[in-house]
């Protein structure tokens, strides 16, 4: 297993403004993933992010609203750019295991106002 | 759409109940997997079921893959408080590394 931190935790941001969300891990690993939770419901998968290599990116999610860095196989990032209400969410990282698992992180919760 | 469709969405039972989550799909998957989210964390692996009719047990769930490897269900049996939290099935598809999740099912669990 891996053990993943998330940093902020949780941040209430201004329309129009970007936030960028740190992701970190104990271990090395080859893909990271980022996902985006409404409170209680299921997970959406924004992007997968690849060390050395763009991230790839689901349908209805663009790189200029979410750009991701992956700088390292420890260590990405998603920005939430020109926020508006609607990004308020629950953004997850997780991290792919040995037998196609997946380890989360504890999720950072944007309020956009 | 949700490609993988849970039932119920929520459920508020008594503690000691038993009951029985479900996960279906048109599509067939590789493996499926159960996660369960208690609030203000992110999803944690309960079980990965991998072959058509498997069952696994881990202490009081029960999880069962179908036959044809397009649904799983979660059985609890004595639900205790502890066992609140949102459930969430996913599945992978051959040559696919990514988790397709399901729609959640809201536990409470009453003392």
């Amino acid at each position: 297993s891996a053990v993943i931190s998330q940093k902020p935790s949780r941040d209430i941001c201004q329309r129009g403004t970007s936030l960028t969300i740190q992701c970190q891990v104990d271990s090395q690993v080859t893909m990271m993933f980022w996902y985006r939770q409404q409170p209680g419901q299921s997970l959406t998968l924004i992007a997968t992010a690849n060390q050395g290599s763009e991230a790839t990116y689901e349908s209805g999610f663009v790189i200029d609203k979410f750009p991701i860095s992956r700088p390292n196989l420890t260590f990405s990032t998603l920005t939430v750019s020109n926020m508006s209400p609607e990004d308020s969410s629950i953004y997850l990282c997780s991290v792919l295991g040995n037998s196609y698992e997946q380890y989360f992180g504890p999720g950072t919760r944007l309020t956009v106002t | 759409t949700q490609l993988l469709e849970q039932s119920p969405q929520f459920l508020s039972i008594q503690e000691g109940e038993n009951l029985t989550v479900y996960c279906n799909s048109s599509s067939v998957f590789s493996s499926l997997q159960w996660y369960r989210q208690e609030p203000g964390e992110g999803p944690v692996l309960l079980v990965t079921v991998v072959t058509g009719g498997e069952v696994k047990k881990l202490k009081r769930l029960t999880f069962q893959f179908g036959d044809a490897r397009k649904d799983s269900s979660l059985h609890i049996t004595a639900a205790q408080p502890g066992d609140t939290g949102l459930y969430l099935c996913a599945g992978l598809m051959d040559s696919s590394y990514k988790l397709i999740f399901g729609s959640g099912t809201r536990l409470l669990v009453r003392p």
